[in-house]
């Protein structure tokens, strides 16, 4: 059972666009939300992550944004660029339990 | 900071051999690491956890006596996959984590593309 559900699978955007990400998950015990980003041959880095008292968080430019009632939360990637072309991977955790549960990626493109 | 370490990045070999892959917190001590598999185009698929000094706690379906995990410092984890079969070609992948609980940063290596001909 998919505990993540991620969407669109992939994404093309034209630079300069905004890309957004789609998640959400079921177990409200998650309080943890962080976003990796995998280049090809490469393992995951972790972008941002978010926690539930917040309805939204941004460092440089991305953005989460995270609604607690929908149990969804989003990334956007503000003014994208051909170097964010990139999988990523959403992902949820609880706090004092080990595992963190990933989405099943979207592979993005930004076209020059 | 937090850089974590894996060898080797490719390998490739017969089927029968034992694989061993290396995963290393360069800079950080690291209470849990974890060991993933993902196939191309799919997500990451944990493995197995292990904690240093103690046995490994894997997740169900994977087979305990296929792939051996052993963490014998705050440094240092290895996988290995005995007695690999083409089935067994993926890209491997570990993690480090400096302290316990889910909502602690993951730090992951550069992963391993095992090859079994």
């Amino acid at each position: 059972q998919q505990q993540v559900k991620q969407s669109p699978q992939s994404l093309i955007v034209q630079k300069g666009g905004i890309p957004i990400i789609n998640c959400a998950y079921e177990n409200t015990a998650f309080d943890y939300f962080p976003w990796y980003q995998q280049f090809p041959g490469k393992g995951p880095a972790l972008l941002i992550a978010i926690r539930p008292d917040v309805s939204e968080k941004k460092e440089g430019r991305f953005t989460i944004s995270f609604n607690k009632s929908a149990k969804q939360f989003s990334l956007h990637i503000m003014d994208s660029q051909p170097g964010d072309s990139a999988t990523y991977f959403c992902a949820a955790a609880q706090t004092g339990a080990n595992n963190l549960f990933f989405g099943t990626g979207t592979r993005l493109t930004v076209i020059p | 900071g937090a850089v974590v370490s894996q060898h080797p990045s490719w390998v490739i070999c017969k089927s029968g051999t034992s694989v061993k892959i290396e995963c290393r917190s360069l800079d950080f001590q690291a209470t849990t690491m974890f060991w993933y598999r993902q196939f191309p185009k799919q997500s990451l698929m944990l493995m197995a956890t292990s904690n240093e000094g103690s046995k490994a706690t894997y997740e169900q379906g994977v087979e305990k006596d296929k792939f051996l995990i052993n963490h014998a410092s705050l440094t240092l984890s290895t996988l290995t996959v005995t007695s690999a079969h083409p089935e067994d070609s993926s890209f491997y992948i570990c993690s480090a984590r400096v302290l316990q609980g889910g909502d602690q940063p993951q730090h992951f290596g550069d992963g391993t593309r095992l090859s079994i001909l």
